[in-house]
């Protein structure tokens, strides 16, 4: 079935600095991909949504200086977290949007992000 | 307002007893889809069910049944013969628009936690 490979699946990182995540579809293209934050106890919410070769969709209240998605290819989706503060220490997820899978949507397998 | 409503943060079940897990929605949308997704502690998403909204008959997936009631706006998910390892988070997820090319997110609720007991 297809697979959406996220990387790392958990980061440390200092006040100030800056990660990356990446989502890679493994065996079909995702023309959408959806990035979600999940706070401890909470549901999903809805950050971004890219479209390969044009500008991120952001939600409302979301920093599009601060997290940067990026998603240049079909099969590779990034979202920096930049200048990172501990406020944002949370487990972000991706979803692509696919045709092969059933229903249409992979999730990756999620990254816990601690900002320390 | 909330467009995906799971009223139970938690929910306890005995071992290999049935339970229901609640779900209401709100769209006006005629074309819409309902999923059913499990979470275990290590976070990953793991499809369920699916209800579209033209399905005339309610989803099954081996244990899972959605008891899809259009009218009331409601899709509950009924797990039959509990296990230890259905204790995880169950969240229902809403895609609003026509057709799976629509490229629509989904909007999950505030989600369930199933706690199956020995």
């Amino acid at each position: 079935g297809a697979v959406v490979s996220q990387h790392p699946s958990r980061v440390i990182c200092k006040s100030g600095t800056s990660v990356k995540i990446e989502c890679r579809s493994l065996d079909f293209q995702a023309t959408t991909m959806f990035w979600y934050r999940q706070f401890p106890k909470q549901s999903l919410m809805l950050m971004a949504t890219s479209n390969e070769g044009s500008k991120a969709t952001y939600e409302q209240g979301v920093e599009k200086d601060k997290f940067l998605i990026n998603h240049a290819s079909l099969t590779l989706s990034t979202l920096t977290v930049t200048s990172a503060h501990p406020e944002d220490s949370s487990f972000y997820i991706c979803s692509a949007r696919d045709l092969p899978t059933r229903y249409g949507y992979t999730f990756g397998s999620g990254t816990r992000l601690t900002v320390v | 307002a909330q467009k995906i409503t799971q009223t139970q943060p938690g929910m306890f079940v005995q071992e290999k007893e049935a339970v229901t897990l609640d779900c209401t929605y709100d769209t006006s949308d005629q074309s819409y889809g309902l999923f059913w997704y499990k979470q275990p502690s290590s976070g990953e998403m793991i499809f369920l069910i699916y209800q579209g909204s033209y399905d005339e008959q309610n989803a099954t997936e081996g244990r899972y049944s959605l008891n899809f009631q259009k009218a009331r706006k409601s899709a509950n998910l009924v797990i039959s013969a509990s296990q230890l390892g259905d204790s995880a988070m169950y969240f229902c997820a809403m895609r609003e628009g026509r057709g799976r090319n629509a490229g629509n997110m989904l909007t999950f609720g505030g989600g369930t936690r199933l706690m199956v007991k020995p």
